[in-house]
Order: C-alpha cells, then structure tokens, then sequence
C-alpha cells in the first residue's frame, strides 16, 4: 500500500527559530501533497496544497511567508515554519496523492509532525 | 461549498456492541466519501472509501454506503474491540484538486 512518511515526528524548538517538516512518499510519485494543522481535539484544517515544481496555493488565512512550502521532487515536500512562536505549536499533518488509479482518488496521510514551540 | 457534519462524541461503547457513526454530507457535483481513523498520536488512516452511489465501502468490519437520497455515509461495526477505540473523520472531496473537506471527527472508546 501507499506510504507516507514525516520527520521529524517530534520538534521542539526555541521561539524565533525556524523548523522544518519533511514528507515523503515511499513508494509512489506525489504529484500533489497536502499540508495540514490539526488543533487538540478538533479536525484537521487544509494549509496549503503543492504540486510538483509548481508553487504551492494557501488556504485562506494562512500566511505563506510564515509556512513556507517546497515541493522540489515527486517524492518529497517540506514545510518550513519560519520564526516559530508559541501559537505555532500543533500537529502539522501532510498527505500526497499520486497518478492513477487508486492513487489519484485518495490521500494517503503522514503520520504527523508535533511541534512544541517554547 | 462542501461541507460534511458528523455527530458529535464522544461515544463510549462496551465490547462487541454495535457501532453507528452518522456522517453527512453536503456538495456540488458528486464528491468521492472517506472515512479516516486516527488512533492516539498518529495520523489518519485511510479506512474505506466510496465513489459513487450506492457503493459500500468495507475493511476491518467497517462498512459505509453512500447514500444520495439521504446525503449521508453512515460508518457501522457490528462488534467493536478496544482496539477500535480511536477518532474517526468522515471526509468528502470533489473535483479534479480533490481537496478534502473533514468532519469535526468522533471519538470512540471501546471499554471491556
């Protein structure tokens, strides 16, 4: 089946600092990734969605020179949270979906990045 | 725009009882229905999915079908195990950026 990974799984970082978020898909091509907030018991909230090679599109209120997103390969996307602050503490949470098939039609999700901004 | 309403939690089950989980959905068009788990520290799972009327989608003893008339997909179980305790999303997406639009989630714990 379709595999995503994340690393790190845990950060915990200095406020002002940067921190940034892999997410790779093992063994299939992403051509397009996800990236996602989840707050403490609430649902997941969409960021920022990035294809390949291309610039990545921002949800609404989400500040793109805050989340900086690469989607540099088919493999590996990266999320960079620059200048981090205690309110950026969260579950950040990427998916990719893939070419074809069963990889086209769902996301296949990372098992998560907690971040802990002191 | 899309939008999908669960129920809200949590819901407490004794093993081996039967599992309702209702889901709605409203949408443009026909969206593709997905319902994810996500257990303690980890990230969502896909569990099943349906991409058209009237399909079931089924896996570890989950089923849901997608119900047009009601704009529903309703996840059951017919015996829960503790192991099932978790949160479970029910998602929609439509279109060719196939974003996601989720429920608020529900959790389930499953005491013996």
């Amino acid at each position: 089946g379709a595999v995503v990974s994340q690393h790190p799984s845990w950060v915990i970082c200095k406020s002002g600092t940067s921190v940034k978020i892999e997410c790779r898909s093992l063994d299939f091509q992403a051509t397009t990734m996800f990236w996602y907030r989840q707050f403490p018991k609430q649902s997941l909230m969409l960021m920022a969605t990035s294809n390949e090679g291309s610039k990545a599109t921002y949800e609404q209120g989400v500040e793109k020179d805050k989340f900086l997103i690469n989607h540099a390969s088919l493999t590996l996307s990266t999320l960079t949270v620059t200048s981090a602050h205690p309110e950026d503490s969260s579950f950040y949470i990427c998916s990719a979906r893939g070419r074809g098939g069963p990889f086209q039609e769902t996301q296949y999700f990372g098992p998560g990045t907690r971040l802990l901004v002191l | 725009g899309n939008s999908v309403t669960q129920m809200e939690g949590p819901v407490t089950l004794s093993e081996e009882a039967f599992l309702t989980i209702n889901c709605t959905y409203t949408a443009t068009g026909y969206p593709s229905l997905f319902w994810y788990v996500q257990y303690p520290g980890e990230g969502l799972q896909l569990l099943l999915k349906a991409t058209k009327a009237d399909d079931k989608g089924s896996n570890k003893g989950f089923e849901a079908t997608y119900r047009k008339e009601t704009t529903s997909f309703h996840l059951e179980k017919g015996s829960v195990q503790v192991s099932d305790s978790a949160v479970y999303f029910c998602a929609s997406s439509t279109g060719t950026a196939s974003k996601l639009t989720f429920g608020t989630g529900t959790r389930l714990q499953v005491t013996l």
